[in-house]
């Protein structure tokens, strides 16, 4: 089945630092890859996606490209805000009838001021 | 687009009680719905997935007659947890996979999410 490895946290960032959370994945054919945020109390937000190799999501400063050589969709933002303080789940979801997510452990990241 | 709701957002009740979750997709429409339950400081573990008109199908572990989905429309799933222990006190997530009409069909939109404390 497929499986998400993500960077364990916590990851502690100061304000306008850069921000790197690295994600592998292991998937059958050809996966649609995901980064959600999960901000404290709250469901998971989808932040991007991206669908085919090569493909770079992007949304609110944050990207991630499909890289299918090396199986990974790594997170970056140039500069972290405090309000960027959040859960970041990765996850791929390669098809079949139902398009089931599989999820990564999350990353929390808090960003101080 | 892709909104989905979820109702109560939060609920106490009493041990050997039940309890409903309602989960809607507001402005498209879900053929497919998914429920999750997340422990503290852990990541989401899918409970069920549900299809509209059909029974839902449980992931292994979970027991279906304890946690009843109902996916009566293309629009709402609930999910009753019934004779509610405290180990069941829990955050429960529903999803709804996107297409008819909003999101796209291979994303999964979530709810905000249902806090369950059993008492």
């Amino acid at each position: 089945g497929d499986s998400v490895t993500q960077m364990e946290g916590p990851v502690t960032l100061s304000e306008e630092a850069f921000l790197t959370i690295n994600c592998t994945y292991t998937a059958t054919g050809y996966p649609s890859l995901f980064w959600y945020v999960q901000y404290p109390g709250e469901g998971l937000q989808l932040l991007l996606k991206a669908t085919k190799a090569d493909d770079k999501g992007s949304n609110k400063g944050f990207e991630a490209t499909y890289r299918k050589e090396t199986t990974s969709f790594h997170l970056e933002k140039g500069s972290v805000q405090v309000s960027d303080s959040a859960v970041y789940f990765c996850a791929v979801n390669s098809g079949g009838s139902n398009y089931k997510l599989t999820f990564g452990k999350g990353t929390l990241l808090t960003v101080n001021p | 687009g892709a909104v989905v709701s979820q109702h109560p957002s939060r609920v106490i009740c009493k041990s050997g009680t039940s309890v409903k979750i309602e989960c809607r997709s507001l402005d498209f429409q879900a053929t497919t719905m998914f429920w999750y339950r997340q422990f503290p400081k852990q990541s989401l573990m899918l409970m069920a997935t549900s299809n509209e008109g059909s029974k839902a199908t449980y992931e292994q572990g979970v027991e279906k007659d304890k946690f009843l989905i109902n996916h009566a429309s293309l629009t709402l799933s609930t999910l009753t947890v019934t004779s509610a222990h405290p180990e069941d006190s829990s955050f429960y997530i529903c999803s709804a996979r996107g297409g008819g009409g909003g999101g796209a069909p291979d994303t999964q939109y979530f709810g905000p999410g249902t806090r369950l404390t059993v008492l």
